[in-house]
């Protein structure tokens, strides 16, 4: 399996605190995803960066912030946590694009989280 | 929207029978992906399969992609009861983002 962990692995929380969760790697993997996983939906992806300090948005990054401070390091923060974002999220990596387009994601093991 | 489109969303088969799944989307893709996932556990990455190739082994899995029809299938021979997992496929566009499709969920019978 990759190097790859996520902290908290469960978390219930209440509406409007904020929520911070962890995602680090030892493959010095350059890109760094986060998706939400939700019955009927898939995994959406919420944002995902391309290098150190390098970020961009995904498909529902509302309610969403994120950083990376280092390469194996990719934080998500939930600044005011609402009952809409109760969640299983998962972290992926991926080394590079290849040839243009996209190369193997692997993904943590996700983080189960309740707001309650 | 480019997002892979699953189908059946579920399908039961006994030990040793064949399953095959399906893939559809709409848009030009870079490159076809699917990923299983077992219950609880992250995804796992099973075949790459780029636009310029029409068929992909890996194992007992087959997978196939027609890019006319935008469609991409992915066969498992001799089922085992291990493969009862949920079966993801994922559009590689021109970016480097995946867009995932929401699945097919398969159960394998002993």
């Amino acid at each position: 399996d990759a190097g790859i962990t996520q902290s908290p692995r469960h978390k219930v929380t209440e509406t409007g605190t904020p929520v911070t969760l962890r995602c680090h790697q030892t493959e010095n993997h350059r890109y760094m995803y986060w998706y939400r996983q939700d019955p009927g939906h898939g995994l959406r992806l919420i944002h995902y960066s391309y290098g150190v300090k390098d970020t961009d948005k995904g498909e529902v990054s509302d309610g969403y912030s994120v950083s990376r401070s280092k390469t194996e390091d990719f934080l998500l923060t939930l600044e005011s946590a609402t009952s809409s974002q109760t969640s299983v999220y998962f972290c992926a990596i991926s080394e590079s694009d290849v040839g243009g387009g996209t190369d193997t994601q692997y993904f943590g093991p996700g983080t189960r989280l309740t707001v309650l | 929207s480019q997002q892979g489109e699953e189908d059946p969303q579920a399908l039961s088969i006994q030990e040793g029978e064949n399953a095959t799944m399906n893939c559809s989307y709409k848009t030009s893709i870079n490159n076809l992906q699917w990923y299983r996932q077992n219950s609880g556990r992250g995804l796992v990455h099973l075949i790459l399969i780029r636009s310029n190739e029409r068929e992909k082994h890996s194992g007992r899995l087959r997978v196939t992609l027609d890019t006319s029809k935008k469609s991409s299938s992915l066969l498992i021979t001799a089922s085992r009861a291990a493969d009862t997992a949920s079966y993801f496929c994922a559009i590689g566009g021109a970016t480097n983002k995946l867009i995932f499709g929401t699945g097919t969920l398969l159960a394998v019978q002993p």
